[in-house]
């Protein structure tokens, strides 16, 4: 069983489009919890970061994470065609300050239609 | 300010031959990490460096792999022989601070090189 299981899509909506994406983990020693957001040929940019178990909003942004279920979300209000990219889940254990080694998602590749 | 910067962008090699992957993390910043997605694959860690110091390359996947960087700033990443399996994007990211960044919570990635091993 893999660490961290993310539907890879791919993810098409009309824009204005509630957008949903979600990943499940094995590993219980998770603590952080981040969507990464990659354009094509770029590099990942964080998106948005949430320690433990809780929502966090950040403008059209939500991102919850079930600590209980091992299951995390985030949801794209609003959506626009800028936001059509691949959305990466990552999380990491605090193990000795190893909090940087993260465990990817493969990543949902999402397009917003005009 | 400038961002990480990766060189080259894509790198075309037959196998057996040596392949160096470069890493300019933003300036000021002490942590430097390498990840690696192979196709079809998710993005995996490889190794972590504290300014000129490897603090953890438990994700390099063997021998051929050398990492190293010079006086913490700029790192190599270099593969030899390289092999049909080595292909993918390699990704650099750096953050401030000390060990693991999270003080902001963020690693900043480049835009990653590509390797084709052919």
């Amino acid at each position: 069983q893999k660490e961290v299981e993310q539907d890879p899509g791919p993810l098409s909506v009309p824009e204005g489009a509630i957008v949903s994406l979600n990943c499940t983990y094995s590993n219980s020693a998770f603590q952080y919890f981040m969507w990464y957001r990659q354009y094509s040929r770029k590099g990942p940019e964080l998106l948005m970061y949430t320690y433990s178990s809780g929502n966090k909003e950040d403008g059209r942004f939500t991102a919850q994470v079930d600590k209980s279920s091992k299951y995390i979300s985030l949801f794209i209000r609003d959506s626009q065609p800028s936001d059509s990219a691949t959305y990466l889940c990552a999380m990491s254990a605090r193990s000795g300050g190893s909090n940087y080694k993260l465990t990817f998602g493969k990543g949902t590749l999402l397009t917003v239609n005009p | 300010e400038a961002g990480v910067t990766q060189f080259p962008s894509h790198s075309v090699i037959e196998k057996g031959q040596t392949v160096t992957l470069r890493c300019d993390p933003i300036s000021g910043h002490d942590n430097l990490y390498w990840y690696r997605r192979v196709m079809g694959k998710e993005i995996k860690f490889l190794l972590h460096f504290v300014k000129e110091s490897k603090q953890d390359e438990s994700g390099m996947p063997n021998n051929r792999f050398l990492a190293e960087r010079t006086g913490g700033t700029y790192s190599t990443l270099k593969v030899q022989p390289a092999e049909l399996e080595d292909s993918g994007v390699y990704f650099c990211a750096s953050s401030p601070g000390l060990a693991g960044g999270y003080g902001t919570g963020e690693l900043f990635f480049g835009e990653g090189s590509r390797l084709t091993v052919l």
